[in-house]
């Protein structure tokens, strides 16, 4: 009954390193999100994506990049890994129909924990 | 930008009681609100969402809205245990929604058996 996975639950990786997220969802949504949730900052959205190839810049985009080939898949980059984005990171989406306010019925995946050393 | 503020708590309340989490936004052209659930080590999930003035209830949980005072409360009736969780309050970037949701902290709630 998983509906949005996230491809790797822990990582850990080096400063530096290229980071890639990977997040599917199988309900058919136009909607992609990628969040990241610190305790004490509570949930930043980084950036979103409202149909494929389509990207846009969310709170903190800085550090970050996207990439959207398919409806289905919305994948993370961390060009190179900071420690300051050591982090869990939440992907989300939603419908673009399912009545006045289903496009902010966000399903959310099991999140990835990242640690970057 | 909008904000979201919440009372990060930890709120504690005996079982049966009522929880009452708060809520306030600084976007009074804000039109909808959410709640989500959190257990700790989950990911969100929406409990319930409220648009007009007035009070919602499904359940044993009930959503207030004052948009005049741009306030929204979350209300659980009967806390049990399994209530215990941080509930998240939410407001679309966006009247479209599909630029995704801002959130509050959370409030971390406590159901004391």
């Amino acid at each position: 009954d998983v509906k949005v996975t996230q491809s790797s639950r822990y990582l850990v990786k080096r400063t530096g390193e290229k980071v890639f997220l990977e997040c599917v969802q199988d309900m058919d949504h136009e909607n992609m999100f990628w969040y990241r949730q610190d305790p004490g900052l509570g949930l930043r959205l980084i950036y979103f994506s409202y149909d494929v190839k389509m990207k846009e810049k969310g709170d903190i985009p800085e550090g970050y990049s996207v990439s959207r080939e398919k409806k289905e898949r919305f994948s993370l980059i961390l060009e190179s890994a900071s420690t300051n984005q050591t982090s869990m990171y939440l992907c989300a989406s939603s419908p673009q129909t399912g009545g006045r306010f289903g496009a902010n019925v966000l399903t959310f995946g099991a999140g990835s924990r990242l640690t970057v050393l | 930008q909008k904000e979201v503020e919440q009372n990060s708590g930890p709120l504690s309340v005996p079982e049966g009681a009522i929880a009452s989490l708060n809520c306030t936004y600084s976007d009074r052209g804000s039109q909808s609100f959410f709640w989500y659930r959190q257990y700790s080590g989950k990911s969100p999930e929406l409990i319930m969402f409220i648009y007009s003035n007035g009070d919602k209830e499904d359940g044993r949980f009930t959503a207030q809205l004052n948009k005049a005072s741009q306030y929204v409360s979350l209300l659980i009736r009967d806390s049990q245990p399994s209530d215990s969780a941080t509930y998240l309050c939410a407001v679309p970037l966006s009247g479209g929604g599909a630029d995704g949701l801002t959130f509050g902290k959370g409030t971390h709630l406590i159901i004391q058996p």
